[in-house]
């Protein structure tokens, strides 16, 4: 059963520390997004690749916030220094191009 | 630019009645829609999208949309909704060809009653 793995589910940190999230996309998908889901913004993309290639990361705060992807295997996001309005629900979707994106669990952030 | 309106914010429903979930999309050429599904705690599983051919679409548990160019809008529906049904529910539009983003609606809450 192909699915898009994310690490960790859940993570809570200290403001000011490093946090790295992960994602597997599913095998032979060439389009990963990174969405970010809060109460008052409701899902944003953050960031989305093809080919491992970043297409557009306009909705990611460039100053803390970075995203990559190591290998077709493996896209993380990172967050450095964190803060508590990082607090929410990281999403990473994997797709075919021009095909639906299949989501992952998520991760939950708490930023204290 | 791309955006998409979900007009109805919480819905309640009682279980057995019809259900019909609004969304309305901008874009200026033929969009690709979806609608996707959220239980609490869960991530997005996809319930049926449009690309292009027959503007009446089937999806999984049930649920089917219609593609209406002329209103712009891509609206869900379900003939009689189970309890299992009560989720939030997100409309999105992606742009045909080419390298696509999804962008998402901010989603409707659907709420069951017995």
């Amino acid at each position: 059963d192909a699915r898009v793995t994310q690490t960790p589910r859940h993570k809570v940190t200290e403001m000011g520390q490093e946090v790295t999230m992960r994602c597997q996309p599913i095998l032979g998908h060439n389009t990963v997004f990174w969405y970010r889901q809060t109460m008052m913004q409701g899902l944003e993309l953050l960031a989305y690749f093809r080919n491992r290639a970043p297409l557009d990361d306009s909705g990611m705060p460039k100053d803390r916030f970075s995203a990559e992807m190591p290998d077709a295997t493996l896209a993380t996001l990172k967050i450095q220094p964190s803060e508590p309005r990082d607090s929410a629900v990281y999403f990473c979707a994997s797709a075919l191009e021009n095909t639906e994106a299949f989501f992952g669990q998520g991760t939950r952030l708490t930023v204290v | 630019a791309q955006s998409v309106t979900q007009p109805d914010i919480h819905i309640t429903v009682s279980e057995g009645a019809s259900l019909e979930l609004r969304c309305n999309y901008s874009y200026g050429a033929t969009p690709y829609l979806f609608w996707y599904v959220q239980s609490p705690g869960q991530g997005l599983q996809l319930l049926l999208k449009y690309f292009s051919g027959d503007t009446l679409v089937q999806g999984i548990k049930g649920f089917e949309a219609e593609f209406k160019r002329s209103q712009s809008s891509f609206n869900l529906r379900k003939p009689s909704v189970h309890w299992s049904d009560a989720a939030e529910y997100f409309c999105a539009v992606a742009a045909s060809g080419g390298y696509n983003k999804l962008i998402f609606g901010a989603g409707t809450r659907l709420a069951v009653h017995p």
